[in-house]
């Protein structure tokens, strides 16, 4: 069975600094992993997505993520924080072919303090 | 931009009474999926679709949910009968997903108060 944790149920961070939102997970095979954000009232939207390549994606507004292999990681990261990314934020795993479903982590809200 | 549509937005109710929620996909996306989000337990997947025909719906509590897709611009999630247990916002999302490698889209959600 696929997982994801997300450890922090909050992470707090002041305007200008540099974000780390952090995403562990477990699938068998190659993983395909997700970062999405969701603001107030709203859907979540897709950020960016890790596949195959590159072990650091980016993504929109900004956000980029490294896949760590041998520690089954896929941090989200931003290099200087702005009061609007104040959302909550899920990482999603599922395993590739056939019709796997996806599987999302419990999100972590991330505050931007002005 | 193309957008997943969930009505109604809002839906208040008493227990006991039948509650339909639909979606309407973004045309050509082959996959649907219905999730609940709650405080307690975040998201979770109720039933999802792939060319109209149910793939899983694990998730959901069968005595009192439905899920389908009568046709491919149109889903739908129904609970008979409701009950306080069941609010929750319920989105629906939709997607390419020839292999998985293609992200989800999601609607803004019907957010569901059960009295």
């Amino acid at each position: 069975a696929q997982s994801v944790a997300q450890p922090e149920d909050q992470v707090n961070v002041a305007e200008g600094n540099p974000l780390t939102v952090k995403c562990t997970y477990s699938v068998s095979g190659n993983p395909y992993l997700f970062w999405y954000v969701q603001y107030p009232n709203r859907g979540l939207q897709f950020l960016l997505k890790y596949i195959t390549g590159d072990n650091l994606v980016k993504g929109s507004y900004g956000f980029e993520a490294e896949f760590n292999k041998s520690q089954t990681s896929f941090h989200l990261k931003k290099p200087s924080a702005l009061v609007s990314d104040s959302a909550l934020y899920f990482c999603a795993v599922r395993a590739p072919g056939g019709y796997q479903k996806v599987t999302f982590g419990i999100g972590t809200k991330l505050q931007v303090i002005p | 931009d193309a957008r997943v549509t969930q009505t109604p937005r809002h839906k208040v109710t008493e227990m006991g009474q039948e509650v339909t929620m639909r979606c309407q996909p973004i045309l050509g996306h082959n996959t649907v999926f219905w999730y609940r989000q709650t405080m307690m337990q975040g998201l979770e997947l109720l039933a999802y679709f792939r060319n109209r025909a149910p793939l899983d719906d694990s998730g959901m509590p069968k005595d009192r949910f439905s899920a389908e897709m009568p046709d491919a611009t149109l889903a739908t999630l129904k609970i008979q009968p409701s009950e306080p247990r069941d609010s929750a916002v319920y989105f629906c999302a939709s997607g390419l997903l020839s292999d998985g490698n293609q992200p989800q889209h999601f609607g803004d959600g019907t957010r569901l108060s059960i009295l």
